[in-house]
């Protein structure tokens, strides 16, 4: 069954440091896909990106950055020059292409303060 | 364009109560979904469905009941609260089970 681990569950940083959000996932299947998803305080849920396993290139957007490491089983998260408004939950999330037809598995997620 | 929406925003219940949390979608999505958010565990998965008269079990079904009578429309529903079921829920749809999927504005729930 698919897992995904995001073991940091809360990180502070200063206004315009850079922070790396941790994700390791587990899964059977040889075609998968990633996704992380956006929480503000204001409880909505943001999809930010979505990647699948065949794809190991990184993706840049803006000041957000993601890193797909087959090797290591691992899809982090950099915010460059993280901003006030980039304090959220952010969760990691998997779904397997041909195991069953369960929707996305989600991490437990990792709580972002940025101070100013 | 509403894109799913949740009914109530909030809702307090009595142990023993029930209730239906409403979820409608208008962007013909055939997979749809019910997650509960508690502090600390993430989004777990109650039940899904993958279209019209489909229906199963997610990570944690006890308590819950959902069917699916038409494409647009997901209800869950609370059998008997429970203290336990203090929750917020979001529920979601998508195009197909590995797309992106788009969430309501979740509901609050409280059992006292």
């Amino acid at each position: 069954a698919q897992k995904v681990t995001q073991a940091q569950t809360e990180i502070s940083v200063v206004e315009k440091e850079d922070v790396t959000l941790d994700c390791v996932y587990e899964t059977r299947d040889t075609t998968y896909y990633l996704f992380w998803y956006k929480q503000p305080p204001s409880g909505e849920l943001v999809f930010l990106i979505r990647r699948n396993s065949f794809d190991e290139q990184n993706e840049i957007s803006g000041r957000y950055s993601w890193n797909f490491q087959k090797s290591t089983s691992s899809f982090n998260f950099t915010i460059t020059a993280s901003q006030v408004v980039d304090s959220a939950v952010y969760f990691c999330a998997l779904s397997e292409a041909y195991s069953g037809n369960t929707p996305l598995v989600f991490g437990k997620g990792t709580r972002l303060s940025v101070i100013a | 364009n509403a894109g799913v929406t949740q009914t109530p925003k909030f809702r307090i219940l009595k142990i023993g109560q029930s209730m239906t949390l409403q979820c409608a979608q208008d962007m013909n999505h055939e997979y749809m979904s019910w997650y509960r958010q508690d502090p600390g565990m993430g989004l777990r998965l109650i039940h899904y469905s993958v279209g019209a008269g489909i229906t199963d079990q997610g990570e944690v079904p006890n308590g819950y009941n959902v069917s699916r009578s038409t494409t647009e429309d997901f209800p869950l529903r609370l059998l008997s609260a429970a203290p336990s079921q203090t929750s917020v829920y979001f529920c979601a749809s998508s195009y197909s089970r590995n797309s992106p999927l788009h969430f309501g504005n979740g509901t609050r729930l409280t059992v006292t």
